[in-house]
């Protein structure tokens, strides 16, 4: 079985500080993890994901397969950041399981 | 222009209606999911599907079922709507389904039953 925790329901911070959304995944293979995002009245739309290696919009996220976390990072936040973010992951099955989502909200 | 349609996008109905949510896509993918979405909750996976012909349950228990008789379409019906169904209902599509790709959603429909 595959399962996502992200333990964070709600993340407050102010602009320019930074940013850590935690994700953390139980799977006895090798997953492959994705972060989704939803902006306010937008649709989910995937943000990054660990086989492109990537940083979008300054977000980054590294697999930890000792920890069995991907963790979504950012150094310093910015207010259009605000929105719920979802951590996934794609298993033997290949059908994503998220995580309940963490919001975000970035003060000015 | 290729996206993934979902209608309606809101949705009131009384208990022991039958209702179809209505899901197409112009982007030519295989698969195709319905998640369900509570507020502060894991997105549930209720239905997939392969290709046409192809319909899979999903993780959670529903009283729901679909149909994938063209490519593009993927409508998702209750028999009889009662107000446990009230959510919201998420449409999405990959390519071809591998492991690595990226799922694209539909705006969702917010159902409401009384």
């Amino acid at each position: 079985a595959q399962r996502v925790t992200q333990p964070e329901k709600l993340l407050s911070v102010f602009k320019g500080a930074p940013v850590e959304l935690k994700c953390n995944y139980s799977y006895s293979g090798s997953p492959e993890l994705f972060w989704y995002v939803q902006y306010s009245r937008q649709r989910l739309q995937l943000l990054l994901r660990h086989i492109s290696r990537e940083s979008i919009k300054g977000f980054t996220a590294d697999l930890n397969k000792g920890e069995t976390s991907f963790h979504l990072k950012k150094p310093f936040a910015q207010e259009e950041d605000s929105a719920m973010y979802y951590c996934a992951l794609s298993g033997g099955s290949y059908i994503p399981t998220f995580g309940r989502g963490t919001s975000l909200i970035v003060h000015p | 222009e290729a996206d993934i349609y979902q209608t309606p996008r809101y949705l009131v109905i009384g208990t022991g209606k039958k209702i179809t949510l209505e899901c197409s896509q112009t982007m030519g993918h295989d698969k195709m999911y319905w998640y369900q979405q509570d507020p502060g909750m894991e997105l549930h996976l209720i239905h997939y599907s392969y290709g046409v012909n192809s319909t899979e349950k999903g993780d959670l228990s529903s009283e729901s079922t679909v149909s994938r008789i063209r490519t593009e379409h993927f409508p998702l019906t209750l028999e009889s709507a009662r107000p446990s169904h009230t959510s919201q209902y998420l449409c999405a599509s990959s390519e071809r389904g591998y492991r690595h790709e990226k799922l694209f959603f539909g705006s969702g429909t917010q159902l409401s039953v009384l």
